[in-house]
């Protein structure tokens, strides 16, 4: 079956960079995808990278992709307060049509 | 207008009740969805509806019965629950149900006592 997988926690300072890692075990992957979740919230959807693409650039997110390794990540640029939440990575395949999780990284950006 | 929009917000049950959770979206979407999400733990799919029509069930227990009476509207009908099935449900949407680009409403938070 599907596992996504991600680091529980991470802390940066504001203005720094961040970046959420994300591994995934199913190679029939075609989209994957970011999504953000402020507390009490839904989700809202960042930005989503097809499996055939190595990188994405959205404004201050960079999205990068090894296939090979089964390796997602999530830049985001000059990070404020206001990015502080938890970020999912997710997966659909061909056969599933749904989405799959992960487990969530808490983001908390420091003043 | 890229809204999915869940009533109520917050609902405290019994567990003797039945109620009912409302999802609206307006995008034109043909797929919807039904998630649960315990307290820092991702979302679970419980349910998709393609079309109207119900294309996944994740074994999801009988108390819980969901219904699409038209391509907008999607309803969780929920009847004698536990206080574990207390959470946050979410509905979403999507153009198809390959999900390209899934909208999320706010959710849902369900306490059952």
């Amino acid at each position: 079956g599907e596992d996504v997988e991600q680091s529980l926690f991470l802390s940066v300072r504001e203005g720094d960079s961040s970046v959420i890692n994300c591994t995934y075990t199913d190679s029939s992957s075609t989209y994957l995808y970011w999504y953000k979740q402020e507390p009490g919230a839904g989700l809202q959807l960042l930005t989503y990278i097809f499996s055939n693409m190595d990188m994405k650039q959205d404004q201050r997110l960079t999205v990068l992709l090894n296939k090979k390794d089964k390796h997602l990540s999530l830049r985001i640029a000059d990070t404020q307060t206001g990015d502080s939440a938890i970020y999912f990575c997710a997966e659909t395949d061909t056969g599933r049509r749904a989405l799959t999780f992960g487990s969530g990284t808490r983001l908390q950006v420091q003043p | 207008d890229t809204e999915v929009t869940q009533t109520p917000k917050h609902l405290v049950m019994g567990m003797t009740n039945k109620k009912s959770l409302k999802c609206e979206q307006h995008m034109g979407h043909r797929a919807m969805y039904w998630y649960k999400q315990k307290a820092k733990k991702p979302p679970e799919l419980m349910f998709v509806y393609s079309y109207e029509k119900l294309s996944i069930n994740e074994s999801v227990p009988s108390r819980f019965s969901p219904e699409c009476p038209n391509s907008s509207l999607l309803n969780l009908h929920l009847h004698a629950l536990q206080p574990e099935d207390s959470a946050l449900y979410l509905c979403a949407s999507s153009q198809e149900m390959r999900n390209t680009e899934a909208f999320f409403g706010q959710g849902t938070r369900l306490t059952v006592v």
